[in-house]
C-alpha cells in the first residue's frame, strides 16, 4: 500500500468549475499535509499546506483536512484553463523529515 | 533571486559514466533533499540532510552519493550510471525539518 493515494485522472472540468481533487493516506502519525501544482516539464510549486482539520482558504483555492478518515481534498475555484496542471498530494510524519507523496492527479480544464 | 537552483538542467550521458548534479540555496534553510521524478510522475525521496548531517538515506544504490560542504549546498554525486536511472532530479529545500519543501527546477538526466 502507498503511503499517500491520488486517482490520477485526468480530472476534465468546464471553465469556472469547482474542481475536486482528493487524496488519502495511510500513517496516522502524519500531521503536516501539502499541495503541489507541477505544470508539464517543471517542478512542483507548492500551493497550500494545512496542519489542522477543517478548511484552510487561499484565494480560489480551499485544502480540507479530516484527519479521522485520513482524508485531504483540494478545492479549486472558478477553475481556469491555466490550472491545468498535475496536482500533487505529500504528507509529513511528525518526527520525519520526509514527504510522502501521491502519484499525482492530472487536472484539464476546458474552455 | 532568492531560490533553490540546481544545475545541470538537462544531463544525456552514456551507461558507465560518472556524473553529478549541483543544488544551491540561497533561502537560508537548513534542511535539503533529493527527490526522484520516474516516468509515471511519482516523486520519491533518496535523501534528505539537516544542517549538513545526512538524516535520511532511502534505498538507494550505493552508486549514488550525496555531499553536502555546507547547509546551503547539496550536490548528488552518481557513479557507474544504468539505463534505469534515467529520471528527472529533484533538489528541494525547507525552513526547518516537519515544513513546507521549495523545489528547483530539476535536472532531465537521460542515459542512453
Amino acid at each position: 500500500q502507498k503511503e499517500v493515494e491520488q486517482n490520477s485522472g485526468p480530472l476534465s472540468v468546464p471553465e469556472g468549475a469547482i474542481a475536486s481533487l482528493n487524496c488519502t493516506y495511510s500513517d496516522r502519525g502524519s500531521q503536516s499535509f501539502f499541495w503541489y501544482r507541477q505544470y508539464s516539464g517543471k517542478s512542483p510549486e507548492l500551493i497550500m499546506s494545512i496542519y489542522s482539520n477543517g478548511d484552510k482558504e487561499d484565494g480560489r483555492f480551499t485544502a480540507q483536512l479530516n484527519k479521522a478518515s485520513q482524508y485531504v481534498s483540494l478545492l479549486i475555484r472558478d477553475s481556469q484553463p491555466s490550472d491545468s496542471a498535475t496536482y500533487l498530494c505529500a504528507a509529513l510524519p511528525v518526527n520525519f523529515n520526509k514527504f510522502y507523496f501521491g502519484s499525482g492527479t492530472k487536472l484539464n480544464v476546458k474552455p | 533571486d532568492t531560490a533553490v537552483s540546481q544545475t545541470p538542467k538537462y544531463l544525456v550521458t552514456q551507461m558507465g559514466n560518472d556524473k553529478s548534479i549541483k543544488c544551491e540555496q540561497n533561502l537560508g534553510h537548513d534542511t535539503m533533499y533529493w527527490y526522484k521524478q520516474d516516468s509515471k510522475k511519482f516523486l520519491k525521496i533518496m535523501f534528505s540532510y539537516n544542517n549538513k548531517e545526512l538524516i535520511i538515506n532511502e534505498t538507494v544504490p550505493n552508486r549514488f552519493s550525496p555531499k553536502s560542504p555546507d547547509k546551503a549546498h547539496l550536490n548528488l554525486h552518481i557513479n557507474s550510471l544504468e539505463l534505469g536511472d534515467s529520471a528527472v532530479y529533484f533538489c528541494a529545500s525547507s525552513p526547518r525539518e516537519g515544513t513546507e519543501a521549495f523545489f528547483g527546477q530539476g535536472t532531465r538526466l537521460t542515459v542512453v
